[in-house]
């Protein structure tokens, strides 16, 4: 099974400034890697996909980036609604065993 | 534009089956699509459970393999879940998803169902 860990656990930032979560998996995953964003009570919702494709309707100031075992996801200037749990997934396996990391909580400074 | 809705019992006792379905509105199930299940426990990450396709081919999680069984119902555009000899460790959220955009990642989620395990 791919292990995927996340760091930090929770990260505290001000609004309008630079926030940067890491993924690391434990053995190579190509750029299958998705980041996913959570709220309290509501679905993750897909942010990036091929670790640094942004998904559908995801603004620009969310970016991907790394491949093999090292993700970054980087949000360049935190909104509020940016505050929330943040989810990598790796989806290198045929046939498929997802995996996510234990998620990084962005919580407000 | 694919929309999923989860629904099943909200209470299951220990050692039974807990049993969801997945409504597909706004496309047919028999779309070149895996049709996923995957599950949260309360404040905590998420778990992958297993993937059908139309033609009834099934991927699972082998952690939970030996107790789950996904199915597909195209008169009723609709997937289901199974699993069973349940504990309280299988008390979670359940979230039905699909990846339409790339293979794997998933870009449309149900809004989730709750499902606790207690007699």
């Amino acid at each position: 099974e791919i292990v995927m860990t996340q760091s930090p656990a929770t990260l505290s930032v001000s609004p309008g400034e630079r926030a940067t979560l890491s993924c690391r998996a434990s053995q190579s995953v190509s750029s299958n890697l998705a980041w996913y964003q959570q709220k309290p009570g509501q679905a993750p919702r897909l942010l990036i996909y091929g670790a640094s494709t942004r998904a559908t309707g995801i603004p620009a100031r969310f970016s991907g980036s790394g491949s093999g075992t090292e993700f970054t996801l980087t949000i360049s200037s935190l909104q509020s609604e940016d505050f929330a749990v943040y989810y990598c997934q790796q989806y290198n396996n045929w046939p498929p065993k997802y995996t996510f990391g234990q998620g990084t909580k962005l919580e407000i400074k | 534009q694919v929309q999923l809705q989860e629904s099943g019992p909200g209470l299951v006792k220990p050692s039974g089956t807990l049993s969801l379905t997945c409504a597909v509105s706004g496309g047919s199930i028999s779309s070149s699509n895996w049709w996923s299940w995957i599950r949260q426990p309360p404040g905590k990450g998420l778990e992958w459970i297993g993937e059908i396709y139309h033609s009834g081919s099934t991927n699972y999680n082998p952690s939970l393999k030996s107790r789950v069984t996904i199915s597909v119902d195209k008169s009723k555009n609709q997937f289901s879940l199974k699993l069973s000899s349940v504990t309280a460790a299988d008390t979670a959220v359940y979230y039905c998803a699909i990846a339409v955009a790339v293979l794997g990642a998933f870009d449309i989620w149900g809004q989730g169902t709750m499902v606790t395990v207690s007699s």
